[in-house]
């Protein structure tokens, strides 16, 4: 069975600061990784995915994810904090390996980013 | 090109009525999923539809139910509700049959249950 972690419930950086969101899955196969954002009261929105090739994985509005395949982890970064990237973002695997028929998507439990002024 | 539309975007129900939710992917898309999002349970996975055929199933009780149509767009239903029904409930569409793709998500149909 696939799995997403992430372990920090909310993270509170400052406006301009380096930020990280945690993100640690579990997949039998090749894991396709994603992350997502959800601002209040709206659907989530695609930011960057992991499929294969360059470990470093550039995506939408400044943010990058870095893929460790031996520490089974995909964190999000941002170098420079804004107070717009205060939301709720999510990290979601897919199994795209051999163990057999098709796989659904598995989301995290979701990390609050407060980005303080 | 529209996004994913949800209809209704907000609605409120008594125990033991029942709910159908209605999604329209992105033009094109061909496969549709819905997902409960609560507080406590976070992101939920209920169903995915691939051309009018059900891929994949959470696990949900028998209550919750889907189907898809021929022209992609898909519906959910909820019956018997309970209080524990009440959610966001999103819907997600992308390309269909490859499983990189990412996932495109309408803004949700929030339910609650009195």
């Amino acid at each position: 069975a696939q799995s997403v972690a992430q372990p920090e419930d909310q993270v509170n950086v400052a406006e301009g600061n380096p930020l990280t969101v945690k993100c640690t899955y579990s997949v039998s196969g090749n894991p396709y990784l994603f992350w997502y954002v959800q601002y209040p009261n709206r659907g989530l929105q695609f930011l960057l995915k992991y499929i294969t090739g360059d470990n470093l994985v550039k995506g939408s509005y400044g943010f990058e994810a870095e893929f460790n395949k031996s520490q089974t982890s995909f964190h999000l970064k941002k170098p420079s904090a804004l107070v717009s990237d205060s939301a709720l973002y999510f990290c979601a695997v897919r199994d795209g390996g051999n163990s057999g028929g098709y796989q659904k998507v598995t989301f995290g439990t979701g990390t609050k980013l407060q980005v303080i002024p | 090109k529209a996004g994913v539309t949800q209809t209704p975007r907000y609605l409120i129900k008594t125990r033991g009525q029942q709910v159908t939710l209605s999604c329209s992917p992105i033009s094109g898309h061909r496969s549709v999923s819905w997902y409960q999002q609560t507080p406590g349970q976070g992101l939920q996975f209920l169903f995915e539809y691939f051309s009018e055929t059900q891929r994949n199933k959470g696990n949900f009780p028998g209550r919750f139910s889907g189907r898809q149509f021929s022209n992609s767009r898909s519906e959910m239903n909820v019956s018997t509700l309970e209080l524990g029904d009440s959610a966001l409930y999103l819907c997600a569409s992308s390309l269909g049959q490859g499983i990189t793709g990412e996932l495109f998500f309408g803004e949700g149909s929030r339910l609650t249950v009195l």
